[in-house]
């Protein structure tokens, strides 16, 4: 059971290069998200995807993109990465909305912008 | 917006019980989440309470919620060394009843 894995878990890469962080899920969970987690910040979303070509804002959604082409990936792209989007990336999933199904985490991407 | 707040630290003894503290504003919370976070790792779901309960008990967790005060608490009896993470609490709410997390606890378990 593999359930939801994270890619790379470790990134290093320059201010202004465009870095993308993967996510795969086996579950068939409709819903995946992207959080940030910084100090002070607990966890902030960033993007969410209800379904398969389907994704909305979250509270953080400013320098990424997403994509959902397939059910079971979602990647998150930082088009020109700023020092500011140094942090831990978790992505997650559920069978069904935030309000009714609990949330399953990946083991995060450490990310470091120099 | 909606807030959900944590106390930063909690030490306790090995064998003690461990009372973890969440207080949130969004009165419309449907479920309330505990999660744990142990160092290098993901958020692993401990628990959930569903609004309309006020105690869930499992195994050695206990969650109470007090919706008069907006409260959720976690006590874990007997606490051991492994248990030692960082709790978050989170509650679902707002608009798109997406999840808010509180910054988290950080629980000690001294031997």
């Amino acid at each position: 059971d593999a359930g939801i894995t994270q890619s790379p878990r470790y990134k290093i890469t320059e201010t202004g290069r465009q870095v993308t962080l993967m996510c795969h899920q086996t579950w068939s969970h409709s819903y995946m998200f992207w959080y940030r987690q910084d100090l002070g910040h607990g966890l902030r979303l960033i993007y969410y995807s209800a379904a398969a070509d389907i994704t909305d804002k979250g509270e953080v959604p400013d320098g990424y993109v997403v994509s959902r082409s397939k059910t079971e990936n979602f990647p998150l792209t930082l088009e020109s990465a700023t020092r500011s989007q140094t942090s831990v990336y978790f992505c997650a999933s559920s069978k069904g909305p935030p309000g009714n199904q609990p949330q399953h985490f990946g083991d995060g991407t450490r990310l470091s912008i120099l | 917006g909606e807030d959900v707040e944590q106390s930063l630290f909690l030490s306790v003894r090995e064998g003690d019980s461990s009372v973890i503290n969440c207080t949130y504003t969004d009165s419309s919370s449907t479920y309330l989440y505990w999660y744990k976070q142990e160092p290098g790792a993901g958020l692993q779901l401990l628990t959930y309470i569903f609004s309309n309960m006020d105690m869930k008990q499992d195994q050695r967790l206990t969650v109470l919620l007090n919706k008069k005060d907006k409260h959720l608490s976690l006590r874990i009896a007997d606490t051991q060394t492994g248990d030692s993470a960082i709790y978050f609490c989170a509650e679902t709410g707002g608009a798109g009843n997406m999840l808010t997390f509180g910054g988290g606890t950080r629980l000690m378990v001294k031997p």
